[in-house]
């Protein structure tokens, strides 16, 4: 079956533009996990869903971030008024259900903001 | 909060020898996950550990939880070049996850 996708895969936006990221989980998972990973660090938690529910959104950096899900399936993060150090690859995961089982990885977004 | 250090962040091996990551944490977790990511790819799940103690096997890899359960490893016995990665340790159960640093493995043929 498929897995988690994400689109684009690599965006290029200029500082001050709004960019939207989308992430179609696998089919059925509840959990789904929105992450940044800058380059050579771990993933950085962002956002946390269980269905359409944000249940934690502590790893947000600004309220320039905001991430939906409003169905409990595709997700969306969108990013206002990029900045430089928004730069990075934007990671989203998706599992079967609220407590822990394995993750599944989309391929990210990599975001370039000049 | 929650913090979790991974330690070495680079290590440089010949092929055939051995390879250890280490984590560790201020405080006792309930479990902890290993995370494989290749040049240009994203984190695949490894393994996830439970129990006080545990030591789990996957081929050349083996992986440990301390007794106390703040600290585990993942040990790769004779690397191969397709070993090439970065190894993460993911602590957190429900919700918020915390990846550690991360390291990264090169293999020398």
């Amino acid at each position: 079956g498929a897995g988690v996708s994400q689109s684009p895969r690599y965006k290029v936006a200029k500082r001050g533009q709004d960019v939207a990221l989308r992430c179609d989980p696998i089919s059925g998972h509840v959990s789904l996990f929105w992450y940044q990973q800058a380059l050579g660090q771990g993933p950085e938690f962002l956002t946390y869903f269980q269905n359409e529910a944000q249940l934690d959104k502590s790893g947000l950096p600004s309220d320039r971030f905001f991430a939906e899900r409003p169905e409990g399936s595709v997700s969306t993060l969108k990013i206002q008024r990029t900045q430089q150090e928004d730069s990075a690859v934007y990671l989203c995961a998706s599992r079967t259900g609220a407590s822990y089982n394995e993750q599944f990885f989309g391929p990210g977004t990599r975001l370039t903001v000049l | 909060g929650q913090q979790v250090m991974q330690i070495p962040q680079y290590q440089h091996v010949q092929e055939g020898e051995d390879f250890t990551t280490y984590c560790n944490s201020s405080t006792t977790l309930s479990n902890i996950q290993w995370y494989k990511q290749r040049p240009g790819g994203h984190p695949v799940f490894l393994i996830q550990l439970v129990k006080s103690g545990e030591v789990k096997k996957q081929k050349r890899l083996t992986f440990q939880f301390g007794e106390a359960k703040k600290n585990s490893s993942l040990h790769i016995t004779a690397t191969q070049t397709t070993d090439v990665g970065t190894y993460f340790c993911e602590i957190g159960n429900t919700g918020k996850l915390i990846f550690g640093q991360g390291t990264t493995l090169q293999v020398k043929p």
